[in-house]
């Protein structure tokens, strides 16, 4: 079965340092990656995706992810960080069957400090 | 842009009640999701549904029952509401049918307590 690990709770950075949120994968298949941003009392807004190509994915926001299939990882990074990314950051893989379900990650919370 | 709505922010009800919660999507999406969303635990799917009339069982369906009688709408029903069903639900929709890329949009959630 498919599924993804953030092994950080919280993650804290000062801002204009480069943040990442780690995640890890586990597939059969070819690997459909998301990563997804919710901002407090909201619901999840779409970041970024993975699907074929280039290793690196840009994104909203200035965010951007690394897929490393070796490792099978799939981080969120961002070369400076804003007090405004504070928010919880998830993960997620698109599972094996042929609808569109996804499998999320637990979260990570972000808090950058100004 | 898409727009996921869920006509309620909070909602409070009591043990044994059953208890509606709507999601209507205006961008002619296909599939739909329930879900909810507990600290520590991420999102979990409840139900979706991939055409009107349609639903499959996600992960947590035991106590939830869904309906989709209009593409635009899915709604989420708790048959006889419990202190554990305490949570945020989250809707959401994506287009099918284009490969697996389709992301999903989300509403705002509803945060239901159940007294």
């Amino acid at each position: 079965a498919q599924s993804v690990a953030q092994p950080e709770d919280q993650v804290n950075v000062a801002e204009g340092n480069p943040l990442t949120v780690k995640c890890t994968y586990s597939v059969s298949g070819n690997p459909y990656l998301f990563w997804y941003v919710q901002y407090p009392n909201r619901g999840l807004q779409f970041l970024l995706k993975y699907i074929t190509g280039d290793n690196l994915v840009k994104g909203s926001y200035g965010f951007e992810a690394e897929f490393n299939k070796s490792q099978t990882s799939f981080h969120l990074k961002k070369p400076s960080a804003l007090v405004s990314d504070s928010a919880l950051y998830f993960c997620a893989v698109r599972d094996g069957t042929g609808f569109q379900k996804l499998v999320f990650g637990t979260g990570t919370r972000l808090l950058v400090s100004p | 842009d898409v727009k996921v709505t869920q006509s309620s922010r909070y909602l409070v009800k009591r043990t044994g009640e059953k208890v509606f919660l709507e999601c209507v999507q205006d961008m002619d999406h296909e599939n739909m999701f329930w879900y909810r969303q507990d600290p520590g635990l991420g999102l979990r799917l409840i139900y979706f549904s991939y055409d009107v009339k349609m639903k499959e069982k996600g992960d947590i369906p035991e106590g939830y029952s869904v309906s989709r009688e209009k593409k635009e709408r899915f709604s989420l029903i708790l048959e006889s509401a419990s202190t554990n069903q305490t949570s945020m639900y989250l809707c959401a929709s994506s287009l099918s049918g284009r490969g697996p890329d389709q992301p999903q949009h989300f509403g705002d959630g509803t945060r239901l307590s159940i007294l």
